[in-house]
């Protein structure tokens, strides 16, 4: 079946810090990818996203590059701000678009 | 427009009571699908709704009770609950056929946060 790992947290940067949030999956046939952030007390929003292999997704200054020969699409983001901190979840759909299947999410923290 | 409304925010109910979770999109798309939330875990899938049918049921408990009136709106019935049912819900939307592509990307309302005493 699909899966998705997510690198644990949680993660605590400084703000302007570089952030990478590590995602590597297992599917069967070519999922599409997806990066969504879920802030306190709220549902989770589609940060970005990538269909194919070599798609790079970009959204609010945080990139991920779907990678089909090390089957990976991690976060980054060059400088990070207070305003970033939250939970982001990787996720991968596949073709048939009913399922989701979602990493165990990574806690983000940005001090000023 | 990427909307997707939830009601209530907030719903605190006792074991006996019976409540409704409400969800509306108007984003012309095809599937709906709620989720269960536990704190600091990722959402769980309970059903999916495609084209007004219910296409996928989690094995969930009969307590819950989807309902899916037409494309725009998706309810969730609870009736009996337990105390470990306190969770986040969450609705979401999918399947926008822009042009002749399929997007699978899925819409996240708000949520319900639900207590159960």
């Amino acid at each position: 079946g699909n899966s998705v790992t997510q690198m644990e947290g949680p993660v605590t940067l400084s703000e302007e810090a570089f952030l990478t949030i590590n995602c590597t999956y297992t599917a069967t046939g070519y999922p599409s990818l997806f990066w969504y952030v879920q802030y306190p007390g709220e549902g989770l929003q589609l940060l970005l996203k990538a269909t194919k292999a070599d798609d790079k997704g970009s959204n609010k200054g945080f990139e991920a590059t779907y990678r089909k020969e090390t089957t990976s699409f991690h976060l980054e983001k060059g400088s990070v701000q207070v305003s970033d901190s939250a939970v982001y979840f990787c996720a991968l759909s596949d073709r048939s678009g009913s399922r989701l299947t979602f990493g165990e999410g990574t806690q983000l923290t940005v001090n000023p | 427009d990427t909307e997707v409304t939830q009601t209530p925010k907030h719903l605190v109910m006792g074991m006996t009571n019976k409540k409704s979770l409400k969800c509306e999109q108007h984003m012309g798309h095809r599937a709906m699908y709620w989720y269960k939330q536990k704190a600091k875990k990722p959402p769980e899938l309970m059903f999916v709704y495609s084209y007004e049918k219910l296409s996928i049921n989690e094995s969930v408990p009969s307590r819950f009770s989807p309902e899916c009136p037409n494309s725009s709106l998706l309810n969730l019935h609870l009736h009996a609950l337990q105390p470990e049912d306190s969770a986040l819900y969450l609705c979401a939307s999918s399947h926008r056929l822009a042009g002749a592509k399929l997007s699978y990307e899925q819409y996240f309302g708000p949520g319900t946060r639900l207590t159960v005493t």
